[in-house]
């Protein structure tokens, strides 16, 4: 059973519009939740983060929100840029300071369309 | 500053054989993580390790085995491949204390 779900596979945004990645945990014991971006035949690179403390944390075009209640995280990319184009994945930390690995979801991939 | 590295970056291995994956960090960070990649699945955990000799099984740890000698290493080995088995591998590490992981280029594996 899926921890965490991204349930499109795809999503297309035009160039300069905001681009809205969602991700949904159904484990209460996820404490910490990250972001990657993955490019073809490379590795998942880092992105931004949130503790479970927070319910947005912003790092230039990227923002992350989360909603504990609704076991809900979103990322928000304004605006959305060509270099943008990518697999991004969800993932999430249960309490343990990061040794025990993170969960992924399946991953959503976005298309910038100029 | 090589960060972290994986060789091979390619391996076509038959049904069977024995195969090592290497993984080489160089911020001596205490945790290091294996991955698999699989389409419909994202990234699941196969292997974990919090520092030189101790390692955890993860989600996915059947038909692997891991040492972790030096803190900087942390091999994976498939000892008889299978062909459930052909994935894109994924060394990570972080730093103890934090969750955000850094990953190297991965390794595309085939058994055939």
């Amino acid at each position: 059973d899926q921890q965490v779900k991204q349930n499109s596979p795809s999503l297309s945004v035009q160039e300069g519009r905001i681009s809205i990645l969602n991700c949904d945990y159904t484990n209460s014991m996820f404490d910490y939740f990250l972001w990657y971006k993955k490019y073809p035949a490379e590795g998942p690179t880092f992105l931004i983060s949130i503790s479970s403390i927070k319910d947005k944390n912003e790092d230039g075009r990227f923002t992350v929100f989360l909603n504990k209640s609704a076991k809900h995280l979103s990322l928000h990319i304004v605006p959305s840029q060509p270099g943008d184009s990518a697999v991004y994945f969800c993932a999430a930390s249960s309490i343990g300071g990061g040794a025990d690995g993170l969960t992924f979801g399946k991953g959503t991939h976005l298309i910038i369309q100029p | 500053d090589a960060g972290i590295t994986q060789s091979p970056r390619y391996k076509i291995t038959e049904t069977g054989r024995q195969v090592t994956l290497m993984c080489h960090q160089t911020w001596s960070h205490s945790y290091m993580f294996w991955y698999r990649q699989d389409l419909g699945h994202g990234l699941r955990l196969i292997y974990y390790s919090a520092a030189a000799d101790i390692t955890d099984k993860g989600e996915v740890p059947d038909g692997y085995v891991v040492s972790r000698s030096k803190t900087e290493n942390f091999p994976l080995t498939l000892e008889s491949a299978t062909r459930s088995q052909t994935s894109v591998y994924f060394c990570a590490s972080s730093v103890r204390g934090r969750h955000e992981q850094y990953f190297g280029p991965g390794t595309r594996l085939t058994v055939t």
